[in-house]
């Protein structure tokens, strides 16, 4: 089946600092990549879809400035946490869809974010 | 807003039994079903995905759509400990939307 590789799994890191998420789909040309957020014991919350080459469509709640999407090529999908805060704590998934998948979404294993 | 509802559980089901899951939407124009399977700190891997009223099987699952109560289940056969996960029920309307997802069941098979 198709594989999307997310990384890095694990990030702990300082409040106020910049953390990059990417998403890469290995063996499928990803379309639409889907950025989710899920809260321990909590479901999985969408943040943001973005098509390749176009500006990405959040959720509302989520705030564009703080969490940057970029969706430049048809294999990766970034994002970036600016100034992160305790609050924004979570496990963040992304899921993509492509050619040939139908309706298929294939989610990436996962990071779990951990700001001190 | 769109919702979609789920028992949090934990469903406690005797190994070899059939567990059965269950899961309520709001959305009337949602098209498509899925249900994915969890275990805790991993990501979501998916078990079937459905968009027809009546029952699909796969193995020891069983996915069922009923439109006109805006109801769909998993039935697992035979369970197994290994079945033990958190059950997602996520639902899809038309074009690039992406899933909105409940906050799952937590099943457990007791051996």
């Amino acid at each position: 089946g198709a594989v999307v590789s997310q990384h890095p799994s694990r990030v702990i890191c300082k409040s106020g600092t910049s953390v990059k998420i990417e998403c890469r789909s290995l063996d499928f040309q990803a379309t639409t990549m889907f950025w989710y957020r899920q809260f321990p014991k909590q479901s999985l919350m969408l943040m943001a879809t973005s098509n390749e080459g176009s500006k990405a469509t959040y959720e509302q709640g989520v705030e564009k400035d703080k969490f940057l999407i970029n969706h430049a090529s048809l294999t990766l999908s970034t994002l970036t946490v600016t100034s992160a805060h305790p609050e924004d704590s979570s496990f963040y998934i992304c899921s993509a869809r492509g050619t040939g998948a139908g309706e298929k979404l294939f989610f990436g294993s996962g990071t779990q974010l951990s700001v001190l | 807003q769109k919702e979609v509802e789920q028992n949090s559980g934990p469903l406690s089901v005797p190994e070899g039994a059939i567990a059965s899951l269950n899961c309520t939407y709001s959305d009337r124009g949602s098209q498509s079903f899925f249900w994915y399977r969890q275990y805790s700190g991993k990501s979501p891997e998916l078990i079937m995905f459905i968009y027809s009223n009546g029952d699909k099987e796969d193995g020891r699952f069983t996915a069922q759509l009923n439109k006109a109560s805006q109801y769909v289940s998993l039935l697992i056969r035979d369970s197994q400990p290994s079945d033990s996960a958190t059950y997602l029920c996520a639902v899809r309307g038309g074009g690039a939307d992406g899933l909105t997802f409940g906050k799952g069941t937590h099943l457990i098979i007791q051996p």
